[in-house]
């Protein structure tokens, strides 16, 4: 069965610290598609990043950075020098050949001035 | 351009009222969503159409009516609603067919119950 573990529910931190959201998935799949997605309050669910399970490389997009490991099923998510913009609700999810997205429970970030 | 828009962005209705939520994308996208999300919970899939026919109904109560006029547009029809139907409503499109695609969402309807 597939699922998503995002374990922490609430993490607060002052501007300009680094921050990691952690990410753990489980699928039977070989192939699988990982995706994180950023929802401020405005609502709007915002694509940030896609991993296929057979590219291992970590990505950095300026200030953020994913480390995937297939050796923990994890799928780690690092804010560097954070800002109050940051502050959102971030979702990891799973695609497998189920089609369908199996979404972690979300991780709030607020980012204290 | 991966823009998905959706209107209204809020609507209150009462439990006899008929109203429709739209989703309109024009990124060529041959597959389109309807997604409900409670406060403090990730979206739920309801609806999925491919190529403008349904071909997944995640055993939606028949009160909400999904309709796809045509590969840009997405319309989510509300009849006879309960207050626990009160949700964020998020449409999504993406290229179909393969688990790789991703999904692009709109803003979302705010919709209340009355």
């Amino acid at each position: 069965a597939q699922k998503v573990t995002q374990a922490q529910t609430e993490i607060s931190v002052v501007e300009k610290e680094d921050v990691t959201l952690d990410c753990v998935y489980e699928t039977r799949d070989t192939t699988y598609y990982l995706f994180w997605y950023k929802q401020p309050p405005s609502g709007e669910l915002v694509f940030l990043i896609r991993r296929n399970s057979f590219d291992e490389q970590n990505e950095i997009s300026g200030r953020y950075s994913w480390n995937f490991q297939k050796s923990t099923s994890s799928f780690n998510f690092t804010i560097t020098a954070s800002q109050v913009v940051d502050s959102a609700v971030y979702f990891c999810a799973l695609k497998d050949s189920n089609y369908q997205l199996i979404w972690g429970a979300g991780t709030k970030l607020i980012i204290k001035p | 351009d991966t823009e998905v828009t959706q209107t209204p962005k809020h609507l209150v209705m009462g439990m006899t009222n008929k109203k429709s939520l739209k989703c309109e994308q024009h990124m060529g996208h041959r597959a389109m969503y309807w997604y409900k999300q409670k406060a403090k919970k990730p979206p739920e899939l309801m609806f999925v159409y491919s190529y403008e026919k349904l071909s997944i109904n995640e055993s939606v109560p028949s009160r909400f009516s999904p309709e796809c006029p045509n590969s840009s547009l997405l319309n989510l029809h509300l009849h006879a609603l309960q207050p626990e139907d009160s949700a964020l409503y998020l449409c999504a499109s993406s290229r179909p067919g393969l688990a790789k695609e991703t999904q692009y969402f709109g803003p979302g309807t705010r919709l209340l119950v009355l």
